[in-house]
């Protein structure tokens, strides 16, 4: 069964660095979401690809974070600087467009620690 | 703008008890809705989803919810817990184009 890839599983790093994360779809998904979930929260879309177009940044803090996925396919989280309250999973999802029930299909995330 | 509310942050039943996660949203427009669960440190997996024709829904797990339009409700329930039905569990409503929802979430805790 094909599944969403994430990379890494599990990141510490210091306040101030730069960190990144990796996401690869289900093949054939051409919608991508990441999602950030603070603990004992529902998850928070943070932003929407549509192939290689961002459909929906709104709520991406833009001065620290940025996303892309140039070829349509796999995806680049990155936040710089990292700041105490990015400590969080960040998740990764994929689902059809055509003819889609709007099922999304979650990666097992990323858990990330700011120190 | 749809929203969606789950009634109870943690439940707490016995093993082999009904299970009842309670889940309202607020759009009058027909949903397509959806019920992940989570297991510590994984990503969401879909238990059920509700898109059109029949209003009780079977998902994997043994679990089951029904549509109410009149109540605007689309509750999780499961006859007979096991302890491995422990999990965080989310109810989500389509929102705008292709996105979900997500409520605070519920945690399920089975006691022995």
């Amino acid at each position: 069964e094909a599944e969403v890839a994430q990379s890494p599983r599990y990141k510490i790093t210091e306040k101030s660095q730069a960190v990144a994360f990796w996401c690869d779809p289900i093949s054939g998904h051409a919608t991508l979401y990441w999602y950030r979930q603070i603990l004992g929260q529902g998850p928070e879309l943070l932003v929407q690809f549509q192939d290689e177009s961002v459909v929906d940044d709104s709520q991406l803090p833009k001065d620290r974070f940025s996303a892309e996925r140039l070829k349509g396919v796999d995806s680049t989280l990155k936040i710089q600087p990292a700041e105490l309250g990015d400590s969080a999973m960040y998740l990764c999802a994929s689902s059809r467009t055509s003819g889609s029930s709007y099922e999304q299909y979650f990666g097992p995330g990323t858990r990330l620690t700011v120190t | 703008a749809q929203s969606v509310t789950q009634l109870g942050s943690h439940v707490s039943v016995s093993e082999g008890a009904l299970v009842l996660l309670r889940c309202n949203y607020s759009s009058s427009v027909p949903p397509y809705l959806f019920w992940y669960v989570q297991y510590p440190n994984q990503g969401l997996q879909l238990l059920l989803k509700y898109t059109t024709g029949a209003t009780l829904v079977k998902g994997i797990n043994g679990f089951e919810a029904e549509f109410k339009k009149s109540e605007t409700s689309f509750h999780l329930t499961k006859p007979s817990a096991h302890m491995s039905d422990a999990a965080e569990y989310f109810c989500a409503p389509k929102g705008g184009a292709q996105k979900l929802v997500f409520g605070q979430g519920t945690r399920l805790t089975i006691n022995p």
